[in-house]
């Protein structure tokens, strides 16, 4: 079964430092990863997504995240963070199942940034 | 662009009422997912059809029912409601195996 592990519940950065949010996965076969965003009291957005076109992959508002295979990993970054960035971030994989897709979740990482 | 819509976004019910919620996807996806978020939880899958079939099943209670009709749109019906099912219910919707684009969810409140 397919599944991903974040690692930190809770980061804080400094405004301007380096993001790094950390996603593991498990899969027998390639994957189909992503990374969605929840604002306070919103839904989840597409940060970004990896298809197996490209190992790094690039997203919106300057995150990027790169797939490393010999790691299982899929860490999101951003080389420096914004107070708009304060958030909820969840990694997540696509499964097959039954012929379908199934999207499963991590379970998320709060990012603050302090001032 | 249009994106999914859910309805309503806020919804305040007594224990062992009924609430349903709906989902209108993103005009031509076929597929739509629901997933429930509780306080401080990441989404767990519910329930998902593809055209207009149940195409897979999650942690959804037997209390709950859905269905997807010929338009596409989708209902989560909830019935005898306890305080645990206060959650966020998202619905996102998808072309087959595509990405999910995800609504800004429904608010339950069980009192």
């Amino acid at each position: 079964a397919q599944s991903v592990t974040q690692l930190g519940s809770h980061v804080s950065v400094s405004e301007g430092a380096l993001v790094l949010l950390r996603c593991n996965y498990s899969s027998s076969v390639p994957p189909y990863l992503f990374w969605y965003v929840q604002y306070p009291n919103q839904g989840l957005q597409l940060l970004l997504k990896y298809t197996s076109a490209a190992t790094l992959v690039k997203g919106i508002n300057g995150f990027e995240a790169e797939f490393k295979k010999s790691e299982t990993s899929f860490h999101l970054t951003k080389p420096s963070a914004h107070m708009s960035d304060a958030a909820e971030y969840f990694c997540a994989v696509r499964m097959n199942s039954g012929g379908y897709q199934k999207v499963t979740f991590g379970t998320g990482t709060k990012l603050q940034v302090i001032p | 662009a249009a994106g999914v819509i859910q309805s309503p976004r806020h919804l305040i019910k007594e224990k062992r009422e009924t609430a349903t919620l709906k989902c209108y996807p993103i005009p031509r996806h076929d597929t739509v997912y629901w997933y429930q978020q509780g306080p401080g939880q990441d989404p767990q899958f519910l329930i998902s059809f593809y055209e207009k079939m149940q195409s897979d099943k999650g942690s959804i209670p037997d209390r709950f029912s859905a269905q997807q009709f010929s338009d596409y749109h989708s209902e989560l019906n909830m019935s005898s409601l306890e305080l645990g099912d206060s959650a966020l219910y998202f619905c996102a919707s998808s072309s087959l195996l595509g990405e999910l684009f995800f609504g800004e969810g429904s608010r339950l409140t069980v009192l």
